[in-house]
């Protein structure tokens, strides 16, 4: 079974200043998708990043961007020139590509502090 | 707009009693999926369903019900059986195999 591991419970970042959330999983699928999902307060998902596996370029949107190690099995997001509406919950989640079950596989989360 | 809705934003529950959660979309998705929150915690899969009047369990069914009659809503029945049913409740859709899911802003369910 797959499996999604975010060995940091909590990032802290200064305004303006770049920090980077990791991300790793475990799979015996070659095909599948990664996501970043950010939660704020109002606890609404958020779909920050996606990344095909298949893909070997980097996922790029805004001041966000992955690093994806395909060998390694790590799925980093950086956040640039960071904001305070940056603050939330960040989620990294995994789906397997053929399957049209699309069951996400979430892993625990990361709650990022964006200080002024 | 198209998009997701689930009410109640707020439930609350007394012992011994079923409440249901709605969820419904008009994006026209196949597929929906039920998430189950708890703090400090990532979402967990409670049911799923890929086409009418079929669903399959997920990792965490027991306590639970679901059922999908119509493409558009797929309500989740938190049934006295589960006895820890404070979290927060999230539906989903699915409509493409290049496409991420659309969630909906969720249901916090506690006890009285």
């Amino acid at each position: 079974a797959q499996t999604v591991t975010q060995s940091q419970p909590e990032m802290s970042v200064q305004e303006a200043e770049t920090v980077t959330l990791s991300c790793t999983y475990d799979t015996s699928e070659s095909d599948y998708y990664l996501f970043w999902y950010k939660q704020p307060p109002s606890r609404q998902m958020i779909l920050v990043i996606r990344q095909e596996a298949y893909k070997q370029q980097n996922a790029t949107e805004n001041r966000f961007s992955v690093n994806f190690q395909k060998a390694a099995k790590s799925f980093s997001l950086k956040i640039s020139d960071s904001q305070l509406g940056d603050a939330a919950m960040y989620f990294c989640a995994y789906r397997s590509a053929p399957y049209n079950t699309d069951k996400l596989i979430f892993g625990t989360g990361t709650r990022l502090q964006v200080f002024p | 707009d198209g998009g997701i809705t689930q009410s109640p934003k707020y439930l609350f529950r007394k012992e011994g009693q079923n409440v249901t959660l709605s969820c419904e979309q008009n994006l026209n998705h196949d597929a929906m999926y039920w998430y189950r929150q708890d703090p400090g915690q990532g979402l967990r899969l409670i049911y799923y369903s890929q086409i009418v009047n079929d669903f399959q369990k997920g990792d965490i069914a027991e306590g639970y019900s679901v059922s999908r009659e119509k493409k558009e809503s797929f309500p989740l029945t938190v049934t006295s059986a589960q006895k820890n049913p404070t979290a927060f409740y999230l539906c989903a859709s699915f409509g493409y195999s290049n496409q991420p899911q659309h969630f909906g802003d969720g249901t916090r369910l506690s006890i009285l």
